[in-house]
Parts: C-alpha cells; sequence; structure tokens
C-alpha cells in the first residue's frame, strides 16, 4: 500500500462531459504529481502541485485543469471530454525534492464513450 | 529536454533465466534515476534508485548501476521468477527550479513463463 488513495477507481462518461478525479496524497508529502497512462502515448506527465502551489507543467491540455487544497488533497477536472481522454490517470505524491522518490496511487480509469 | 529510452517489449524469458533492461537517458545536468514496476490493475512502484554516477541500486534481487559515461542504468536480475511479470519503467529526475516531476521510458512488459 502506497498511501495514496485515488476516487474513484472506474468512470464511464459521455463525450462533451465533464469528471472530476481525486487524490489524498501520502501522510506527510507536500507534492502531489498527475500522469496520464495510455497505451500510445505511455506514461505523460500532467502537472505538479506543491504545498498547494502549482510548481511544474507537463503535457496538461487547457481543458484539464488541477488544484491542491489547503489539507494537500488535489483534483483533478477534465471538461469537454473526447475519445480520446480516455485513459489511466494516475496521481503521485513525494516529499518534493528532485531525487525523493515517488509514491502512486492505483489509479483512475476514465472511459469516454 | 530530458528522456528516457528503454526497450521495448515484450520480453519473454523463462523461469530462472538472467534478465536485462536496457535504459539509456539524456539530461542537462546530474539527474537521479528510478526503476519503477507496474503489476497488473496497480499503480507504479518504486523498485531501486541511484542519485549519483556509479551508484548502484538494488532490491528484490534486481540491480542496475548508475553509468554517466554511457549515460545508462541497465536493469539486471539473476534469476527471474514468474512473480516477476510486470511492466518495469525506467525514469529520471533532474531539479529544474524546483520542479521535480519525474520522466519516464515507454515501460518494458516483461512476461515470465514457468
Amino acid at each position: 500500500d502506497s498511501g495514496v488513495t485515488q476516487t474513484p477507481k472506474h468512470l464511464i462518461t459521455a463525450t462533451g462531459q465533464r469528471v472530476t478525479l481525486r487524490c489524498s496524497p501520502r501522510s506527510g508529502d507536500l507534492s502531489v504529481y498527475w500522469y496520464q497512462q495510455s497505451l500510445d502515448q505511455g506514461l505523460q506527465f500532467l502537472i505538479q502541485y506543491y504545498n498547494g502551489e502549482e510548481r511544474a507543467k507537463g503535457n496538461i491540455l487547457e481543458r484539464f485543469s488541477a488544484q491542491q487544497f489547503p489539507d494537500l488533497h488535489s483534483e483533478l477536472n477534465l471538461s469537454s471530454l473526447e475519445l480520446g481522454d480516455s485513459a489511466l490517470y494516475f496521481c503521485a505524491s513525494s516529499l518534493g525534492s528532485y531525487n525523493s522518490p515517488l509514491h502512486f496511487g492505483n489509479g483512475t480509469r476514465l472511459t469516454v464513450t | 529536454g530530458d528522456s528516457v529510452t528503454q526497450m521495448e517489449g515484450p520480453v519473454t524469458l523463462s523461469e530462472e533465466a538472467f534478465l536485462t533492461i536496457n535504459c539509456t537517458y539524456t539530461a542537462t545536468g546530474y539527474p537521479s534515476l528510478f526503476w519503477y514496476v507496474q503489476y497488473p490493475g496497480e499503480g507504479l512502484q518504486l523498485l531501486l534508485k541511484a542519485t549519483k554516477a556509479d551508484d548502484k541500486g538494488s532490491n528484490k534481487g534486481f540491480e542496475a548501476t548508475y553509468r554517466k559515461e554511457t549515460t545508462s542504468f541497465h536493469l539486471e536480475k539473476g534469476s527471474v521468477q514468474v512473480s516477476d511479470s510486470a511492466v518495469y519503467f525506467c525514469a529520471l529526475s533532474e531539479e529544474r527550479g524546483g520542479a521535480d516531476g519525474l520522466t519516464f521510458g515507454k515501460g518494458t512488459h516483461l512476461i515470465i513463463q514457468p
């Protein structure tokens, strides 16, 4: 058990809709990361937050947004969903230094129909 | 920018065979290097790491040595088991003005047959 909790485990929704994915980091970790995993693109870094502030942005679409709340949990919002957004979305947390390992949740599988 | 290249699978081996999964990287500075493993239906788990040149990371019989001269971090295991079947990801992390997200390779699917 990594200590990182993601909800829900599965989401099925239609194109054009909006969903929110939730992540609770491991106790003591200040950094939260979001990754998208798909068969064709592999594991893509989306965004990182550290203690409530955005720290780094990766390949995150403008239709996607995220935030980290004062209690350090994070939410990833995906809007105007397209078929191509179907993927596994992982949250990870760490202490926040560059050589600290990341601890991953079990992911949210999003299916857009 | 940073990148990680690893052999693509699937790699199929018999139980007790010797395993090597190649990984090379491109980075501007002196990254930390990691191997993560993903079992079916689960998130990624840290397998081992090395933070400077010539460091050897090891865990559960797996080893990898940080080779700066060849920019490589190959994963090895002397005798694989069926339970080692999983997807293995090589990754690097550099400090970039406070940002520290990992850059992953595409993953290598390892299948161990009894």
